[in-house]
């Protein structure tokens, strides 16, 4: 069984820190994707990476996938509140039914 | 325009009723997936299908069934509701290969 944890659990942090939000496997993944999820929604998809070592960016979100494909991080600049939700990190691997492997997630609250 | 679109999107049930979500996609996606999302356990995968009449177990399958008689629709169904069923339930469909789930709004269930 493939495993994701994320780290932290949970952030609270003041409108322009830095922040990164970590994720970790013992397994390795043929992709890492990152969802943002706010309150009353289903997790929208920011970004996937398939390359080990690839960094994308979007805006103020830079995303790394680690080198053995096995860990992530998002690192986020200069947060502003409505980047408040939950993060999600989740890996894909080579199975039958396309699924996704999805870490318990970690919830940023960026106050004003 | 929705390219999921889950139905009801709230519903309070008796123990012991049979309970059927909905769940219809415009997008022509091939893989579908019912999740259940609970605080502390993070999103558990419960079925999924991989096309029409194709259908198979998730970590969480006991006490629910799923049908899909056709591309765009995914129907998930509580046997007999329990109060452990009581959660917040996503559909999601993906293309297949290394892109991303697009989730549905979610329907919020709650078995008294």
């Amino acid at each position: 069984t493939q495993l994701l944890e994320q780290s932290p659990q949970f952030l609270s942090i003041q409108e322009g820190e830095n922040l990164t939000v970590y994720c970790n496997s013992s397994s390795v993944f043929s992709s890492l994707q990152w969802y943002r999820q706010e309150p009353g929604e289903g997790p929208v998809l920011l970004v996937t990476v398939v390359t080990g070592g690839e960094v994308k960016k979007l805006k103020r979100l830079t995303f790394q996938f680690g080198d053995a494909r096995k860990d992530s991080s998002l690192h986020i600049t200069a947060a502003q509140p409505g980047d408040t939700g939950l993060y999600l990190c989740a890996g894909g691997g080579n199975n039958a039914g396309n699924m996704l492997t999805f870490g318990g997630g970690t919830r940023l609250m960026v106050k004003p | 325009d929705a390219g999921i679109t889950q139905s009801p999107r709230h519903k309070v049930t008796e123990t012991g009723t049979p309970v059927t979500l909905r769940c219809h996609q415009t997008e022509n996606h091939r893989y579908m997936y019912w999740y259940r999302q609970d605080p502390g356990h993070g999103l558990r995968l419960i079925h999924y299908s991989y096309g029409v009449k194709d259908t198979d177990k998730g970590e969480v399958s006991d006490g629910y069934s799923v049908s899909r008689s056709k591309t765009e629709d995914f129907l998930l169904t509580l046997e007999s509701a329990t109060s452990s069923q009581t959660s917040v339930y996503f559909c999601a469909t993906r293309t297949g290969g290394a892109y991303g789930y697009t989730f549905g709004s979610g329907t919020r269930l709650t078995v008294v």
